[in-house]
């Protein structure tokens, strides 16, 4: 398997405009995980779906944030709109979850780095 | 959620044993105790999971007492190739994902 695939790598974008960011799980898993990184703020869990339907939303940041997961093999996240405090490492991870208490090994893809300016 | 604590960062120098140990008072019956290591510019990848006692794999070991309110992360053997950050996480009995905290930095030494 080629493990999750974000899209794009890398993305820079003027304040205001509209960001959409792109995951593509391990095939099998039944969970999808969107996380935020930055120096001040660490790793945070933005939301959390599993066999895709939205569990645990707390995470996100504000309206202008919204996530999706159409079918089990892709999922987005998007800005609208975005803003210069937006800028950070987005991640997307898979699992496989099957009992109580133990969120399975989570995969991380390689990361989405959004500038915006 | 169970909350975890351990160190913000540590030093060693090549070839020694690392431990590095994580605080979780309020561990629930159900919850795993998992560890990840992130390197610069990549996601967080799995090393390590367990429930209790001693769990040994290729890359690490865990230990982890009977009351289950801390556990230990063993890396032999270091080598500069190791420094990273790792994060301990604590599995939430209503099966809600496991939360990152801040980490520890390990630096390797030459």
């Amino acid at each position: 398997d080629a493990g999750v695939i974000q899209s794009p790598r890398h993305e820079v974008t003027e304040m205001g405009q509209e960001v959409t960011l792109r995951c593509k799980p391990i095939s099998g898993h039944n969970s999808l995980f969107w996380y935020r990184q930055t120096m001040m703020r660490g790793l945070e869990l933005l939301i959390y779906f599993n066999n895709n339907v939205p569990i645990d939303d707390s995470g996100m940041p504000e309206d202008r944030f919204s996530a999706k997961m159409p079918n089990a093999s892709f999922s987005t996240l998007k800005i609208q709109p975005s803003e210069p405090r937006d800028s950070a490492v987005y991640f997307c991870a898979s699992s496989l979850v099957r009992t109580r208490g133990n969120s399975g090994e989570q995969y991380f893809g390689p990361g989405t780095r959004l500038t915006v300016t | 959620l169970a909350k975890t604590t351990q160190p913000i960062s540590m030093d060693s120098y090549e070839g020694q044993e690392v431990n590095i140990t994580c605080s979780h008072n309020n561990i629930a019956t159900n919850d795993y105790i998992t560890w990840y290591q992130q390197f610069p510019s990549q996601g967080p990848r799995f090393i390590i999971q367990g429930y209790k006692t001693k769990v040994t794999n290729e890359v690490a070991s865990l230990f982890i007492p009977a009351d289950r309110k801390s556990s230990t992360l063993s890396l032999p053997r270091v080598s500069l190739s190791d420094t990273a950050v790792y994060y301990c996480l604590v599995g939430d009995s209503r099966n809600t994902p496991l939360v990152f905290g801040k980490g520890t930095r390990l630096s390797v030494i030459a």
